[in-house]
């Protein structure tokens, strides 16, 4: 069965520096999806960033980027100028070929004024 | 583009009643997930309709149960509370577009079981 870990319950970083949120997973599947969602506050769940597995590029969003290494199963996140408005619970997710995302237990991400 | 909405967004049921949830999906997305979100499980996947039809359903009992009608939108019925049903309940609209995959949740339903 697929897992998806993340290793930092908790982490904290200064106004417009750059925070990196780690992920890995496990899957026996070629073809997937992963995801980065944000929940803030008011527990809207939003898509941050997706990464196709069939594709070798590392998917960017603005100041959202992520290293998607697949033959080490990891996928992580990289914020760079860490806004206010960043800090929330940010969530690794995996999708399977059943139409399911497995997901991680969650980072409390902390911006630092 | 409309989001995800999802209604009740917060509720308040006693032990042993029953509940219904619904979920209208962003117009154009054929496909309906449910999860829960709980302090000490997690995010849990509910089940997921795609056309009207179930393709999969995660590992919760029978009391937990869903429909897709034929305009996408979807509900999920809860019965016989109990109090570890409180949750909160999210509610996601997907589809492939082209070579991509999109998925995008509602704000969710509040359930608290007293």
């Amino acid at each position: 069965a697929q897992t998806v870990t993340q290793s930092q319950p908790e982490m904290s970083v200064q106004e417009a520096e750059t925070v990196t949120l780690s992920c890995t997973y496990d899957t026996s599947e070629s073809d997937y999806y992963l995801f980065w969602y944000k929940q803030p506050p008011s527990r809207q769940m939003i898509l941050v960033i997706r990464q196709e597995a069939y594709k070798q590029q590392n998917a960017t969003e603005n100041r959202f980027s992520v290293n998607f290494q697949k033959a080490a199963k990891s996928f992580s996140l990289k914020i760079s100028d860490s806004q206010l408005g960043d800090a929330a619970m940010y969530f690794c997710a995996y999708k399977d070929s059943n139409y399911q995302l497995i997901w991680g237990a969650g980072t409390k991400l902390i911006i630092k004024p | 583009k409309a989001g995800v909405t999802q209604t009740p967004r917060y509720l308040i049921k006693t032990r042993g009643q029953q509940v219904t949830l619904s979920c209208s999906p962003i117009s154009g997305h054929r496909s309906v997930s449910w999860y829960q979100q709980t302090p000490g499980q997690g995010l849990q996947f509910l089940f997921e309709y795609f056309s009207e039809t179930q393709r999969n359903k995660g590992n919760f009992p029978g009391r937990f149960s869903g429909r897709q009608f034929s305009n996408s939108r979807s509900e999920m019925n809860v019965s016989t509370l109990e109090l570890g049903d409180s949750a909160l309940y999210l509610c996601a609209s997907s589809r492939i577009a082209g070579d991509s995959y999109e998925q995008y949740f509602g704000p969710g339903t509040r359930l608290t079981v007293t």
